[in-house]
């Protein structure tokens, strides 16, 4: 079964820096990795999807990286705002199930 | 574009009660799927639906839950009777494709059992 991991579980950042959020997952064959963020009490925001053929996806301030054969995923933030802090999860696809970690919680302090 | 819709947003129940949640997927999307997330934990998949069938139904417990689509388009998610560790937000998520789609989720449904 695959199983995917966040770390860390908490971040707090001041404002304005750069910063990475990792991801890894243990089985290879995916087909896909979105990453999300969740606010409190609310759903789940898409922020960027990379197809398994695809080593990177970039949206605004937003970039995130896959390595498969290493079981990897980056989302980088640049400038970090206040309005960053959420919490950020990331979702494999492998077959016909999706799998989530349990995401990483991210403040950024003004 | 309207997204997906789900109702209601809170329920709080007492254990042994029934319970239901709906959810109308984006407009054209023929994927849907329920999920549950318990607090601290990333979602964790309940039903997925193919237009009107349930593709994947293996994680949900069907003793005391249900769910349907009977048009292929709005959804059903029944509990019943409830327990205390259904407490959880239920949440509902569409895709416009089977293998590579983009997965859209509503705001969820928080339930309470006490």
């Amino acid at each position: 079964k695959q199983e995917v991991t966040q770390i860390p579980a908490a971040l707090s950042v001041p404002e304005g820096e750069n910063l990475v959020l990792n991801c890894s997952f243990t089985d290879s064959a995916i087909y896909n990795l979105q990453w999300f963020r969740q606010d409190p009490g609310k759903g789940l925001t898409s922020l960027l999807l990379i197809q398994s053929s695809q080593r990177e996806q970039t949206s605004g301030r937003l970039n995130a990286s896959l390595d498969k054969s290493s079981g990897r995923s980056t989302l980088y933030i640049a400038a970090s705002q206040p309005g960053d802090s959420a919490t950020y999860l990331c979702a494999v696809r492998g077959g016909n199930q999706f799998y989530f970690g349990t995401g990483t919680s991210l403040t950024v302090i003004p | 574009e309207a997204g997906v819709v789900q109702s209601p947003r809170y329920k709080i129940i007492e254990k042994k009660q029934p319970v239901a949640f709906w959810c109308n997927p984006i407009s054209g999307h023929n994927t849907l799927y329920w999920y549950r997330q318990n607090l601290g934990q990333g979602p964790e998949l309940l039903i997925r639906y193919e237009n009107e069938e349930a593709v994947d139904d293996s994680q949900l417990p069907k003793d005391r839950f249900s769910a349907e689509r009977l048009k292929g388009v709005d959804s059903t998610l029944k509990i019943q009777p409830a327990e205390l560790g259904d407490s959880a937000v239920y949440l509902c998520a569409s895709s416009p494709e089977r293998a590579s789609g983009e997965q859209y989720f509503g705001p969820g449904t928080r339930l309470t059992v006490t």
